[in-house]
């Protein structure tokens, strides 16, 4: 299975500011995918990564508040925009292969 | 759409006895199935995974689960619990190419 690299793995921002997220994969996937972990709580579904073209965000989130890119096959970003306490939460990437899927260290952000 | 409905957001259960832990699921679709487990302070790991054939999955650290289509259930067991399978487990459904949707979560909590 794909292995990831996802940096950073931690951060500490302040309010206002933004975060990038880079994830970078050992092999070409065609399904890229991004969550958030809020303290205490499950995994929600951000976005799906699309090479080429624009991602598609879940209900709640919006592309203002979460642009992702994704230049090629093998490497996606996300940035989280205009900070707030709110957004302190664990962000992972994740891959989707016929075997399985595979998900990123994560990166654990704190708003202060 | 596909969901997932973990039943019990805590179990406490002693250690060397056996514990269940219960997943439900919703689609209109074949479904994968998938358990993970989350130690504190640290990513998700794979337990085991349905994607198909047998419906008795084993994965690792002793667990098992059973795929029931006409229940729509994925619980997830193990006959005796160790202090250090203490952790957060989640279930999550996918169908095919589409990405992973999770439950709430279960804390297990082993108690000497």
């Amino acid at each position: 299975s794909a292995v990831i690299s996802q940096k950073p793995s931690r951060d500490i921002c302040q309010r206002g500011t933004s975060l990038t997220i880079q994830c970078q994969v050992d092999s070409q996937v065609t399904m890229m995918f991004w969550y958030r972990q809020q303290p205490g709580q499950s995994l929600t579904l951000i976005a799906t990564a699309n090479q080429g073209s624009e991602a598609t965000y879940e209900s709640g989130f919006v592309i203002d508040k979460f642009p992702i890119s994704r230049p090629n096959l093998t490497f996606s970003t996300l940035t989280v925009s205009n900070l707030s306490p709110e957004d302190s939460s664990i962000y992972l990437c994740s891959v989707g292969q016929q075997v399985g899927y595979t998900f990123g260290s994560g990166t654990r952000l704190t708003v202060v | 759409a596909q969901s997932v409905t973990q039943l019990d957001s805590q179990v406490p259960v002693f250690e060397e006895a056996p514990v269940e832990l219960r997943c439900n699921y919703s689609s209109s679709v074949s479904v994968y199935l998938f358990w993970y487990v989350q130690y504190p302070n640290q990513g998700l790991q794979l337990l085991l995974k349905y994607l198909s054939g047998s419906t008795l999955v084993k994965g690792i650290n002793g667990f098992e689960a059973e795929f029931n289509k006409s229940q729509t259930s994925f619980h997830l067991r193990k006959p005796s619990v160790h202090i250090s399978d203490t952790a957060e487990y989640f279930c999550a459904v996918s169908t095919r190419n589409t990405p992973l949707v999770f439950g709430k979560g279960t804390r297990l909590s082993v108690i000497a």
